[in-house]
């Protein structure tokens, strides 16, 4: 079973509808992130989330808003969605243990292909 | 600044040792890792670096110089499975303080042929 994942895989929506992607982890992670990926570009930085009440814009945080339920969730919401919201969006999650706090590595989801018309 | 550059396209053939090139210019810095995304997928983790040297797991290593914002993935006995797109990705203090976030580059797509 994987330990990340997100739903739905695919989504195709019109303007000015609103949408929601969620992200599940069963790797106890307290970091949860989300990220968009353009072709060409690379990761871009959305929101980011450090445990349950803490919450953070990333790079591009505009038309974007998060809610993390619980650990092991951490969803995102395009309030009213614009075609250039087309993109493959990843959530991904990253351990802080005591004394490794500089090594994060990321486990990332297998990606939403969100489309939108 | 947080540029992070690293060519956009590069080709090898089978066999061959092929060196991926990362430069960036951060405050912050704290570690450095490498990721491997196959087309469609999702990245997965492939190294890290915070301190200076190269790091080595089988066919792949990772070197960094801190002094020089510079870092490279070495990839040796290309297999055409090595054919992917690899990140760049720093780790950094963000400006106000307080954990570390991970910062991408826009990845190299290296493309191994027969």
């Amino acid at each position: 079973d994987a330990d990340v994942t997100q739903t739905p895989r695919n989504r195709i929506t019109k303007t000015g509808k609103r949408i929601m992607l969620e992200c599940s982890q069963t790797k106890g992670h307290d970091r949860m992130y989300w990220y968009r990926q353009d072709p060409g570009l690379g990761l871009q930085l959305i929101y980011y989330s450090f445990d349950v009440k803490d919450i953070n814009k990333g790079e591009i945080s505009d038309g974007y808003s998060v809610s993390r339920q619980a650990q092991a969730k951490f969803s995102l919401s395009l309030e009213s969605a614009i075609p250039n919201q087309t993109a493959l969006y990843f959530c991904a999650t990253s351990d802080s243990p005591v004394g490794r706090e500089l090594y994060n590595e990321q486990f990332f989801g297998p990606g939403t292909r969100l489309t939108v018309l | 600044g947080q540029n992070i550059d690293q060519p956009t396209e590069m080709t090898a053939t089978e066999g061959a040792i092929v060196q991926i090139n990362c430069t960036y210019q951060t405050s912050g810095f704290n570690g450095l890792f490498w990721y491997q995304q196959h087309a469609g997928e999702a990245p997965t983790f492939l190294s890290y670096n915070v301190l200076d040297g190269l790091e080595e797991k089988g066919r792949f290593s990772s070197f960094l110089s801190r002094s020089k914002g510079y870092s490279y993935l070495l990839l040796k006995e290309l297999q055409m499975k090595d054919s992917a797109s690899y990140l760049c990705a720093v780790s950094l203090t963000p400006p106000s303080g307080g954990s570390y976030i991970p910062t991408f580059g826009r990845g190299t797509s290296l493309i191994v042929h027969p």
